[in-house]
């Protein structure tokens, strides 16, 4: 049973960096799959972030690609999530998800399971 | 405002069908067999529901059905429960440069 869980600071000050870890239990990254990062802020819907294809390979949501670096270390079974100078709108709560493939290769648009999510809170 | 045109709520009584729609455009939803949609209760994490337009994951029920006509995604739940009220997101692959888009999501309400 795969299982994924989110792990960093619940607050950040603005300006700085938001840095999240997807840690990833029953499957290895390495043998396929991408994975993905999702937010939600309180009370609104969900935002595709951006997602890491098991070879390194990243995918980045446009509106947030200059501030986004996702990255894996396959030698923990983890990837991770920074976003630069964030502000209050992106307080939310980020989840990290297994997301699927078409043909082996191609990005699909599932995601299964998720995480629990953890909620980061921008403020001084 | 989302990428994918959702109504903001929808009801429906115990045993009733109720249809979700979700309107894209023909560079996600009408390019792409590629749709999927996700149950999430209050303070959950979101489930998979349908992928691939109308697959169903192992264990979901097949009350849950899924299709697509032209730009339009559609996520039908027959034979409502109380357990269904939730809110409901799609979501679609966009092509090689946008890559992922969600819907801005549909509150189900079981009268």
């Amino acid at each position: 049973q795969v299982q994924l869980q989110e792990s960093g600071p619940g607050l950040v000050k603005p300006s700085e960096t938001l840095s999240l870890t997807c840690a990833v239990s029953g499957y290895s990254i390495s043998s396929g799959y991408y994975w993905g990062w999702i937010r939600q802020p309180p009370g609104k819907g969900l935002e595709w972030i951006g997602s890491i294809y098991h070879s390194g390979s990243t995918y980045y949501n446009p509106s947030l690609k200059s501030r986004v670096t996702i990255s894996v270390d396959t030698s923990k079974n983890q990837f991770s999530l920074k976003l630069s100078s964030v502000t209050a709108a992106d307080t939310a709560v980020y989840y990290c998800a297994r997301q699927g493939m078409v043909r082996g290769v191609i990005m699909n648009a599932w995601f299964d399971p998720w995480g629990q999510g953890t909620l980061v809170t921008v403020s001084s | 405002q989302s990428a994918l045109t959702q109504p903001a709520s929808v009801s429906g009584s115990p045993g009733q069908s109720i249809t979700i729609s979700c309107t894209g455009t023909s560079s996600d939803v009408g390019s792409y067999n590629l749709v999927s949609w996700y149950q999430q209760h209050p303070g959950k994490a979101p489930k998979l529901m349908i992928y691939e337009g109308s697959k169903r994951p192992s264990g979901v029920s097949n009350r849950f059905s899924g299709s697509k006509s032209g730009n339009t995604a559609s996520l039908t739940i027959s034979g409502l429960q109380a357990e269904d009220e939730a809110d409901y997101y799609c979501c679609s692959y966009a092509g090689s440069s946008t890559y992922v888009v969600f819907g801005g999501g549909t509150k189900l309400t079981v009268l």
